[in-house]
């Protein structure tokens, strides 16, 4: 089965840092996605992680550690336009597919 | 380079109608995905094909949703007859589909389908 569990909505200043995490429990894993999704639009590929550690892209970052079923996404120097949900993905390569199950999206509100 | 495009952006039917929706994946990629958005949750695979062949329809409800991909290239998607609990968002997304770990999934605008 596949289980991936994210808190449902965060408020935070522009300007500061916000962390978004992201549990998992899988039958297998190829790798993790945070995607972006502004409302009303289609989600937007963020970042990946397959190997455990942190992975810098700009303003974003994203960790993941494989023992503990756990990833989170750090926004750093908070702006207006990052107000949107961010889904959590994780592959799971059984059944030969490597489906992509996606969390049900933290929504992040940004304040001025 | 032109990303995934949906038609229609929009529909409204009423229950039992029927409806489809149209994708073409990014030019050059091979494999394509339909997802069921319901609001206040994150996007369920329905069905995937690699080029004209359905690789994963586990979660389709085969009773009244079809999707085909006849010539590897673009695809519909099919509801008949329509519930009330298929209103939702439908997404068409593509990827390259090589088997490493990477294959970026990207996303079309989606269908907001309504049904009344």
């Amino acid at each position: 089965g596949q289980n991936i569990d994210q808190p449902t909505e965060m408020t935070a200043t522009e300007g500061a840092i916000v962390q978004i995490n992201c549990t998992y429990q899988t039958s297998g894993f190829n790798g993790l996605f945070w995607y972006q999704q502004h409302a009303a639009e289609a989600p937007t590929f963020l970042s990946y992680n397959v190997l455990d550690g942190l992975e810098e892209k700009g303003r974003f970052s994203s960790f993941l550690s494989r023992s503990k079923g756990y990833s989170y996404l750090l926004l750093k120097e908070l702006q207006m336009k990052d107000s949107a949900s961010y889904l959590c993905a994780v592959r799971d390569p059984l059944g030969g597919n490597n489906r992509l199950a996606f969390g049900k999206g933290n929504q992040v509100v940004v304040i001025p | 380079e032109a990303g995934v495009a949906q038609s229609p952006r929009y529909k409204i039917i009423e229950k039992r109608q029927s409806v489809a929706f149209w994708c073409n994946p990014i030019s050059g990629h091979a494999t394509l995905y339909w997802y069921q958005q319901i609001l206040g949750q994150g996007p369920k695979l329905l069905i995937q094909f690699q080029n004209n062949g359905v690789v994963d329809d586990s979660q389709l409800p085969k009773d009244r949703f079809s999707a085909e991909r006849l010539k590897g290239v673009d695809s519909t998607l099919k509801i008949q007859p329509a519930k009330l609990e298929d209103s939702a968002v439908y997404l068409c997304a593509s990827s390259f589909g090589r088997t490493t770990f990477t294959d970026t999934q990207y996303f079309g605008p989606g269908t907001r389908l309504t049904v009344l």
